[in-house]
């Protein structure tokens, strides 16, 4: 299959609140979950990544944890700022159900805002 | 600092004409994405290639729209007709590798608007 979903749409924290953000996939040969950060206007840039052979991965405030049984995967904000307001997105490379190469596929975004 | 390049940044143009997206993507990377990007679609994989060879396409209304790479350099994305239902930001990302597990790196995109 080919279908990565990411919830919520839309998530509003307080300033030094923590922020989840959950992803799903279809294709249980993935073994490659990358986030992308986009502010407004400009380009999706890579934040952070987790490969199968690893359950969790940091990088200071940011970490990433995957479950490959249930198929999920989530990004982790703590302590959050202003400047971590943008649309966070998940992607997963995913087979298709009528065969042939697999593609990245990226979910829906989720909007963050951090109210300070 | 290595990195994508779109051009056009902005094109605006009339129902009908043809419009050509270009992306020059980060030397010696092997894998070339097209993706457009709206408010109601998110980022939707229209094309990529590897190695210059199409791999999918099947993201694209075959009709109208044509990917190609004509050398390593430059990869082109036409709309001919275009429709304004087309209007979107388009983005050419590369990555590095022979699979998809590595990171893909986004041009700065086009926004164009067809009215």
């Amino acid at each position: 299959g080919e279908n990565v979903e990411q919830h919520p749409s839309t998530l509003s924290v307080q300033e030094g609140d923590s922020a989840v953000i959950k992803c799903t996939y279809s294709d249980s040969a993935s073994n490659y979950f990358p986030w992308y950060k986009q502010e407004l206007g400009k380009r999706p840039q890579l934040i952070i990544d987790i490969r199968s052979n690893v359950g969790e991965k940091k990088d200071q405030r940011i970490a990433v944890t995957l479950n490959k049984t249930a198929k999920h995967f989530s990004l982790h904000i703590t302590e959050t700022q202003p400047e971590d307001s943008a649309v966070y997105f998940c992607a997963a490379p995913q087979t298709p159900l009528s065969g042939g190469y697999n593609k990245l596929i990226f979910g829906a975004g989720t909007r963050l805002a951090v109210h300070p | 600092d290595a990195r994508v390049t779109q051009t056009p940044r902005h094109k605006v143009t009339e129902m009908g004409q043809e419009v050509t997206m270009r992306c020059q993507p980060i030397l010696g990377h092997n894998t070339v994405f097209w993706y457009r990007q709206t408010m109601m679609q998110g980022l939707e994989l229209l094309a990529y290639f590897r190695n210059r060879a199409p791999l999918d396409d099947s993201g694209m209304p075959k009709d109208r729209f044509s990917a190609e790479m004509p050398d390593a350099t430059l990869a082109t994305l036409k709309i001919q007709p275009s429709e304004p239902r087309d209007s979107a930001v388009y983005f050419c990302a590369s990555g590095p590798g022979q699979t998809l597990n590595t990171e893909a790196f986004f041009g700065q995109g086009t926004r164009l608007t067809v009215v």
